[in-house]
């Protein structure tokens, strides 16, 4: 079993549509959770940054953490053809350097 | 702020030559940078982890004498793909992590990569 799975799409949405993005994890040690955007051939762009449980919203994005359910969300309000990317979700245990990162998601936003 | 930058940001290269990629932290300092290889259609794959001034710590079954790992620095980390064939050809893309002090400290940012084709 992955440490993370995420679903690798590709999802396709109207403009304007609310967009989901999910990851789930085994090891509940992760404490810190991130969701990257990545657009083709380019490194990623962090998008959000969350420790432990909870919400946190910037602009039209809000990341959710359930360590409860070791479940992590993205979603994407009024989403736009500029969000067309991938989405990849990262996480962290305490004291440890690295990432373990997700597949990552393929969004498209249809104009 | 917290900008990483690659150079090159892509390169070709003939088999058997040596090819340098340079990561630098542009406004903050790294004790620690990561680098990554990324195929086509897939997630990222942790190569090494360079500690500034100590050496790179490698993960399973990537060759370090293959894949030179030089962090002089606190803001520059070097990755040297020694005697390139074609299935090194890939995106290289290298992150860093802030010094402990920082209120991002915990996360990584990320360069723009590097596409390496190996002829």
């Amino acid at each position: 079993q992955k440490e993370v799975e995420q679903d690798p799409g590709p999802l396709s949405v109207p403009e304007g549509a609310i967009v989901s993005l999910n990851c789930t994890y085994s090891n509940s040690a992760f404490q810190y959770f991130m969701w990257y955007r990545q657009y083709s051939r380019k490194g990623p762009e962090l998008l959000m940054y969350t420790y432990s449980s909870g919400n946190k919203e910037d602009g039209r994005f809000t990341a959710q953490v359930d360590k409860s359910s070791k479940y992590i969300s993205l979603f994407i309000r009024d989403s736009q053809p500029s969000d067309s990317a991938t989405y990849l979700c990262a996480m962290r245990r305490p004291g440890a350097n690295n990432l373990f990162f997700g597949t990552g998601t393929r969004l498209t936003v249809i104009p | 702020g917290a900008v990483v930058s690659q150079h090159p940001s892509w390169v070709i290269c003939k088999s058997g030559t040596s090819v340098k990629i340079e990561c630098r932290s542009l406004d903050f300092q790294a004790t620690t940078m990561f680098w990554y290889r990324q195929f086509p259609k897939q997630s990222l794959m942790l190569m090494a982890t360079s500690n500034e001034g100590s050496k790179a710590t490698y993960e399973q079954g990537v060759e370090k004498d293959k894949f030179l790992i030089n962090h002089a620095s606190l803001t520059l980390s070097t990755l040297t793909v020694t005697s390139a064939h074609p299935e090194d050809s890939s995106f290289y893309i290298c992150s860093a992590r802030p010094s402990s002090g920082r209120a991002f400290s915990e996360t990584q940012y990320f360069g723009p990569g590097t596409r390496l084709l190996v002829l």
